[in-house]
């Protein structure tokens, strides 16, 4: 049963537009979200997180907005670039500090100049 | 140099054969995972450690074990390798001290695809 759900495999986004990811968790144990970026034949590097007490945290062109009641969260990137265009997961953990997070399947963002 | 890094990068195996991955880091974390990335599944964790004498089974261990020999080394081995193991095996550690303790982001290697025929 997977737990954390992207249900888009993919997302095509002109440059300077926003991109959005979406994401769906079904354990309502998990408190802390992560979203992570990944490069073809690199391993993924940390994006930005987001704690169950907050419903927004922001860093630079980089938003995740976390819903509990609806179990959803989501990556705004705005305005999006061309470099930008990666594999991106989410990921959920119950509590912290912990490493042992549970990944959605990644979605593929690809962003045209 | 990559501060989490993994040995292969690549190997094709044959059915039955035994197969070590191996990853070492010189981040100073005490925590290693073992994760597993398949097309449509995205990473799903086999084993973790959080110390030298501590391992974990994760959410898909069948098949696989492990060996944390010091701080910064942390093996998988596949006793007797299938072709559904065929898959990009990814190492991550994360910190239990310091600043970053508490933010979850592990730290991953590049990687290691293995292919079983």
């Amino acid at each position: 049963d997977q737990q954390v759900k992207q249900n888009s495999p993919s997302l095509s986004v002109q440059e300077g537009r926003i991109s959005i990811l979406n994401c769906d968790y079904t354990n309502s144990m998990f408190d802390y979200f992560l979203w992570y970026k990944k490069y073809p034949a690199e391993g993924p590097t940390f994006l930005i997180s987001i704690s169950s007490i907050k419903d927004k945290n922001e860093d630079g062109r980089f938003t995740v907005f976390l819903n509990k009641s609806a179990k959803h969260l989501s990556l705004h990137i705005v305005p999006s670039q061309p470099g930008d265009s990666a594999v991106y997961f989410c990921a959920a953990s119950p509590t912290l500090p912990h490493g042992k997070l549970t990944f959605g399947q990644g979605t593929i963002l690809t962003v045209h100049p | 140099d990559a501060d989490v890094t993994q040995t292969p990068r690549n190997r094709i195996t044959k059915t039955g054969k035994r197969i070590m991955l191996e990853c070492s880091q010189t981040k100073g974390h005490d925590r290693m995972y073992w994760y597993r990335q398949d097309p449509g599944l995205g990473l799903r964790l086999i084993y973790y450690s959080f110390d030298v004498k501590d391992i974990n089974k994760g959410e898909i261990s069948d098949g696989y074990s492990v060996s944390r020999q010091a701080q910064a080394k942390f093996s998988l081995s596949l006793e007797s390798a299938i072709p559904n193991q065929t898959a990009l095996y990814f190492c991550a550690t994360s910190a239990q001290r310091g600043p970053r303790r508490n933010t979850g982001e592990l730290f991953f290697g590049e990687g290691s695809r293995l292919t079983v025929l």
